[in-house]
Protein backbone atom coordinates (compact mmCIF):
# COMPACT_ATOMS: atom_id res chain seq x y z
CA UNK A 1 0.00 0.00 0.00
CA UNK A 2 0.94 3.47 -0.24
CA UNK A 3 3.10 4.42 2.80
CA UNK A 4 3.59 8.14 3.87
CA UNK A 5 6.72 8.61 6.62
CA UNK A 6 6.50 11.80 8.41
CA UNK A 7 9.75 12.68 10.78
CA UNK A 8 9.99 13.68 13.60
CA UNK A 9 7.03 11.82 15.28
CA UNK A 10 7.70 14.45 17.99
CA UNK A 11 9.80 17.26 18.75
CA UNK A 12 10.59 19.71 21.74
CA UNK A 13 12.09 23.05 21.15
CA UNK A 14 12.50 26.32 22.54
CA UNK A 15 10.58 29.26 21.96
CA UNK A 16 12.53 31.68 19.28
CA UNK A 17 13.79 29.08 17.08
CA UNK A 18 12.49 27.03 14.05
CA UNK A 19 11.62 23.69 13.24
CA UNK A 20 11.57 21.17 10.47
CA UNK A 21 9.14 18.43 9.72
CA UNK A 22 9.98 16.45 6.78
CA UNK A 23 7.51 14.17 4.92
CA UNK A 24 7.98 11.50 2.47
CA UNK A 25 6.34 9.01 0.22
CA UNK A 26 8.37 6.25 -0.03
CA UNK A 27 6.34 4.02 -2.44
CA UNK A 28 4.70 6.80 -5.10
CA UNK A 29 5.17 9.86 -6.40
CA UNK A 30 3.11 12.69 -4.38
CA UNK A 31 2.10 15.22 -7.01
CA UNK A 32 0.43 17.00 -4.23
CA UNK A 33 1.08 17.01 -0.77
CA UNK A 34 -0.65 18.57 2.67
CA UNK A 35 -0.11 19.76 5.72
CA UNK A 36 -2.77 20.06 8.68
CA UNK A 37 -2.61 21.12 11.90
CA UNK A 38 -4.93 19.49 14.79
CA UNK A 39 -5.92 20.66 17.85
CA UNK A 40 -7.31 18.26 20.88
CA UNK A 41 -10.18 16.34 19.83
CA UNK A 42 -10.83 18.62 16.63
CA UNK A 43 -11.09 17.48 13.29
CA UNK A 44 -8.11 18.77 10.47
CA UNK A 45 -7.39 21.97 10.00
CA UNK A 46 -5.51 22.24 6.04
CA UNK A 47 -2.66 24.84 6.65
CA UNK A 48 -1.30 24.68 3.28
CA UNK A 49 -1.19 22.54 -0.34
CA UNK A 50 1.97 22.42 -2.28
CA UNK A 51 2.56 21.37 -5.69
CA UNK A 52 6.06 19.60 -6.62
CA UNK A 53 8.41 22.58 -7.76
CA UNK A 54 5.57 25.34 -7.14
CA UNK A 55 5.41 27.63 -4.05
CA UNK A 56 2.74 26.40 -1.53
CA UNK A 57 -0.85 27.50 -1.32
CA UNK A 58 -1.98 28.39 2.15
CA UNK A 59 -5.45 28.72 3.78
CA UNK A 60 -7.03 32.21 4.68
CA UNK A 61 -5.10 32.68 8.14
CA UNK A 62 -1.89 30.93 8.02
CA UNK A 63 1.36 32.62 8.08
CA UNK A 64 2.97 31.76 4.89
CA UNK A 65 5.99 33.60 6.59
CA UNK A 66 5.96 31.42 9.34
CA UNK A 67 5.42 27.92 8.30
CA UNK A 68 7.57 27.62 5.76
CA UNK A 69 6.73 24.36 3.11
CA UNK A 70 9.18 23.08 0.45
CA UNK A 71 8.16 20.33 -1.96
CA UNK A 72 11.22 20.09 -3.29
CA UNK A 73 10.60 16.74 -4.98
CA UNK A 74 7.77 13.95 -5.92
CA UNK A 75 8.69 12.12 -2.66
CA UNK A 76 9.55 14.88 -0.32
CA UNK A 77 7.64 18.10 1.05
CA UNK A 78 8.82 19.89 4.43
CA UNK A 79 7.23 22.22 6.75
CA UNK A 80 9.39 24.40 8.73
CA UNK A 81 7.95 26.48 11.97
CA UNK A 82 10.34 29.71 12.16
CA UNK A 83 10.09 31.41 15.28
CA UNK A 84 8.44 29.06 17.08
CA UNK A 85 6.25 30.14 20.44
CA UNK A 86 4.29 27.99 22.44
CA UNK A 87 0.95 29.09 20.57
CA UNK A 88 2.62 26.75 18.09
CA UNK A 89 2.42 23.46 20.16
CA UNK A 90 0.32 21.29 17.99
CA UNK A 91 -0.11 18.03 16.10
CA UNK A 92 0.88 18.63 12.63
CA UNK A 93 -0.16 15.76 9.68
CA UNK A 94 0.72 15.97 6.32
CA UNK A 95 -0.62 13.82 3.70
CA UNK A 96 0.20 13.18 0.02
CA UNK A 97 -1.89 12.45 -2.83
CA UNK A 98 -0.50 10.27 -5.66
CA UNK A 99 -0.42 11.22 -9.50
CA UNK A 100 -3.76 11.59 -10.39
CA UNK A 101 -6.09 10.27 -13.49
CA UNK A 102 -7.93 7.08 -12.90
CA UNK A 103 -8.10 6.23 -9.43
CA UNK A 104 -5.74 8.15 -7.86
CA UNK A 105 -7.49 10.75 -5.25
CA UNK A 106 -7.05 9.06 -2.49
CA UNK A 107 -4.48 10.73 -0.11
CA UNK A 108 -2.21 9.06 2.44
CA UNK A 109 -0.72 10.50 5.97
CA UNK A 110 1.93 10.35 7.77
CA UNK A 111 2.19 9.41 11.36
CA UNK A 112 1.83 13.01 12.51
CA UNK A 113 4.29 15.57 14.67
CA UNK A 114 3.53 16.35 17.97
CA UNK A 115 5.63 19.69 18.89
CA UNK A 116 5.67 20.94 21.63
CA UNK A 117 7.26 24.93 22.29
CA UNK A 118 8.45 25.70 25.29
CA UNK B 1 -19.00 24.87 -1.75
CA UNK B 2 -18.35 21.41 -1.31
CA UNK B 3 -19.43 20.53 2.05
CA UNK B 4 -19.37 17.35 4.74
CA UNK B 5 -21.44 16.57 7.80
CA UNK B 6 -20.52 13.78 9.70
CA UNK B 7 -23.36 12.53 12.40
CA UNK B 8 -23.44 11.49 15.16
CA UNK B 9 -20.32 13.16 16.93
CA UNK B 10 -19.85 10.54 19.40
CA UNK B 11 -21.48 7.28 19.67
CA UNK B 12 -21.18 4.85 22.49
CA UNK B 13 -21.48 1.09 21.56
CA UNK B 14 -21.55 -2.49 23.61
CA UNK B 15 -19.32 -4.86 22.04
CA UNK B 16 -21.15 -6.68 19.41
CA UNK B 17 -23.76 -3.88 19.40
CA UNK B 18 -24.08 -2.91 15.55
CA UNK B 19 -24.66 0.19 14.39
CA UNK B 20 -23.64 3.03 11.00
CA UNK B 21 -21.98 6.27 11.20
CA UNK B 22 -23.32 9.21 8.57
CA UNK B 23 -21.49 10.82 6.42
CA UNK B 24 -23.75 13.48 4.11
CA UNK B 25 -21.78 15.63 1.72
CA UNK B 26 -22.44 18.27 -1.10
CA UNK B 27 -19.41 18.40 -3.76
CA UNK B 28 -19.70 20.17 -7.51
CA UNK B 29 -19.16 16.49 -8.88
CA UNK B 30 -17.72 13.98 -7.11
CA UNK B 31 -14.17 12.46 -7.60
CA UNK B 32 -14.28 10.49 -4.22
CA UNK B 33 -15.69 9.82 -1.29
CA UNK B 34 -13.35 8.68 1.24
CA UNK B 35 -13.40 7.32 4.83
CA UNK B 36 -10.55 7.02 7.40
CA UNK B 37 -9.79 5.82 10.91
CA UNK B 38 -7.91 7.88 13.36
CA UNK B 39 -6.70 6.53 16.82
CA UNK B 40 -5.64 9.65 19.09
CA UNK B 41 -1.81 10.71 18.76
CA UNK B 42 -1.73 9.14 14.75
CA UNK B 43 -2.32 10.06 11.74
CA UNK B 44 -5.48 8.75 10.14
CA UNK B 45 -5.71 5.54 8.05
CA UNK B 46 -7.11 5.13 4.90
CA UNK B 47 -9.67 3.17 4.83
CA UNK B 48 -12.18 3.06 1.58
CA UNK B 49 -12.63 5.16 -1.85
CA UNK B 50 -16.18 5.47 -2.71
CA UNK B 51 -16.32 6.62 -6.98
CA UNK B 52 -20.16 6.35 -7.67
CA UNK B 53 -23.48 5.98 -5.75
CA UNK B 54 -24.67 2.37 -5.02
CA UNK B 55 -21.00 1.48 -4.60
CA UNK B 56 -20.65 -0.41 -1.96
CA UNK B 57 -16.69 -1.75 0.12
CA UNK B 58 -16.35 -4.07 3.07
CA UNK B 59 -13.23 -4.44 5.12
CA UNK B 60 -13.44 -6.49 8.44
CA UNK B 61 -16.39 -5.39 10.07
CA UNK B 62 -16.62 -2.27 8.25
CA UNK B 63 -18.64 -1.61 5.20
CA UNK B 64 -18.89 1.69 3.55
CA UNK B 65 -21.80 2.30 1.28
CA UNK B 66 -22.99 5.85 -1.03
CA UNK B 67 -25.45 7.56 -2.82
CA UNK B 68 -25.37 10.47 -4.13
CA UNK B 69 -25.86 13.14 -0.65
CA UNK B 70 -24.33 10.70 2.24
CA UNK B 71 -22.23 7.77 3.18
CA UNK B 72 -22.66 5.30 5.79
CA UNK B 73 -20.35 3.58 7.34
CA UNK B 74 -21.46 0.41 9.03
CA UNK B 75 -20.05 -1.38 11.65
CA UNK B 76 -20.64 -4.88 12.09
CA UNK B 77 -20.33 -6.48 15.82
CA UNK B 78 -17.56 -3.90 16.76
CA UNK B 79 -14.84 -4.83 18.98
CA UNK B 80 -13.11 -2.59 21.60
CA UNK B 81 -10.04 -2.38 18.97
CA UNK B 82 -12.77 -0.53 16.56
CA UNK B 83 -12.67 2.40 19.25
CA UNK B 84 -11.36 5.61 17.03
CA UNK B 85 -12.52 8.36 15.51
CA UNK B 86 -13.82 8.11 11.94
CA UNK B 87 -13.28 10.56 9.14
CA UNK B 88 -15.00 11.04 5.93
CA UNK B 89 -13.91 13.19 3.37
CA UNK B 90 -14.59 13.79 -0.47
CA UNK B 91 -12.70 15.24 -3.07
CA UNK B 92 -14.62 17.14 -6.12
CA UNK B 93 -14.07 17.77 -9.72
CA UNK B 94 -14.34 21.33 -9.10
CA UNK B 95 -10.77 21.21 -6.76
CA UNK B 96 -8.07 19.34 -5.49
CA UNK B 97 -8.68 19.61 -1.86
CA UNK B 98 -10.14 17.08 -0.31
CA UNK B 99 -12.85 18.65 2.30
CA UNK B 100 -12.87 16.65 5.85
CA UNK B 101 -15.94 16.25 7.87
CA UNK B 102 -15.13 16.60 11.70
CA UNK B 103 -15.15 12.90 12.49
CA UNK B 104 -17.79 10.41 14.04
CA UNK B 105 -15.54 9.47 17.80
CA UNK B 106 -16.69 5.81 18.27
CA UNK B 107 -16.26 4.00 21.66
CA UNK B 108 -16.88 0.41 21.73
CA UNK B 109 -16.76 -1.22 25.40
CA UNK B 110 -16.04 -4.70 26.15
Amino acid sequence: GAVVSQHPSWVICKSGTSVKIECRSLDFQATTMFWYRQFPKQSLMLMATSNEGSKATYEQGVEKDKFLINHASLTLSTLTVTSAHPEDSSFYICSARARTGGAGTEAFFGQGTRLTVV
Amino acid sequence: EDQVTQSPEALRLQEGESSSLNCSYTVSGLRGLFWYRQDPGKGPEFLFTLYSAGEEKEKERLKATLTKKESFLHITAPKPEDSATYLCAVLGTGGFKTIFGAGTRLFVKA
